[in-house]
């Protein structure tokens, strides 16, 4: 099956700092990759769709300035949480789908962010 | 009101039990749904997707009414290892989008 990776798995930096987050398609090729937020107890919250060779597209509430996504290519997309808070602290998961389908996704294993 | 509203749960059923999980969704145009297992602190993996002809695989089946915009799995035998969140998912193919419920938390007991 498809398969999809993220890195870091965990990351803990400090309030301040930016943290990127990679996405990758390891067996197909992805025109579209999508970025979650959750946090505890809560259901996934899509933050942006991402696709290749545009831009990102965000949701209501969610600062494009602060979360920069980049899918520069067909395996690739990342998400950089700049000047990080506390508040920003969640579990970011990513997901993609083959090119070609239009429903089909599969989750990244999720990158835990800690802002102290 | 959530677009995609689940059983609140907690669910807490012996081993063997048989138990049910409700799933409504707001938006019409939503094209497909799909049942996701999401353990502690990994990520949702699907468990299947469901159709208005119902489908079953194994010990679980799933069904859809879309004049209701209901949606329901039932899983019969439970194990242990099914002890999960179980999530439900709506996809607007015109919006590109996927929209999760809070999913509903089920443990099974010896």
């Amino acid at each position: 099956g498809a398969v999809v990776s993220q890195h870091p798995s965990w990351v803990i930096c400090k309030s301040g700092t930016s943290v990127k987050i990679e996405c990758r398609s390891l067996d197909f090729q992805a025109t579209t990759m999508f970025w979650y937020r959750q946090f505890p107890k809560q259901s996934l919250m899509l933050m942006a769709t991402s696709n290749e060779g545009s831009k990102a597209t965000y949701e209501q509430g969610v600062e494009k300035d602060k979360f920069l996504i980049n899918h520069a290519s067909l395996t690739l997309s990342t998400l950089t949480v700049t000047s990080a808070h506390p508040e920003d602290s969640s579990f970011y998961i990513c997901s993609a789908g083959p090119a070609g389908s239009s429903y089909e996704q599969y989750f990244g294993p999720g990158t835990r962010l800690t802002v102290t | 009101r959530k677009e995609v509203e689940q059983d609140p749960g907690p669910f807490n059923v012996p081993e063997g039990a048989t138990v049910a999980f409700n799933c409504t969704y707001s938006n019409s145009a939503s094209q497909s749904f799909f049942w996701y297992r999401q353990d502690c602190r990994k990520e949702p993996k699907l468990l299947m997707s469901v159709y208005s002809s119902g489908n079953e695989d194994g010990r679980f089946t799933a069904q859809l009414n879309r004049a209701s915009q209901y949606i329901s799995l039932l899983i019969r035998d439970s194990k242990l290892s099914d002890s999960a969140t179980y999530l439900c998912v709506t996809f607007n193919t015109n919006a590109g989008k996927s929209t999760f419920g809070d999913g509903t938390t089920l443990t099974v007991k010896p």
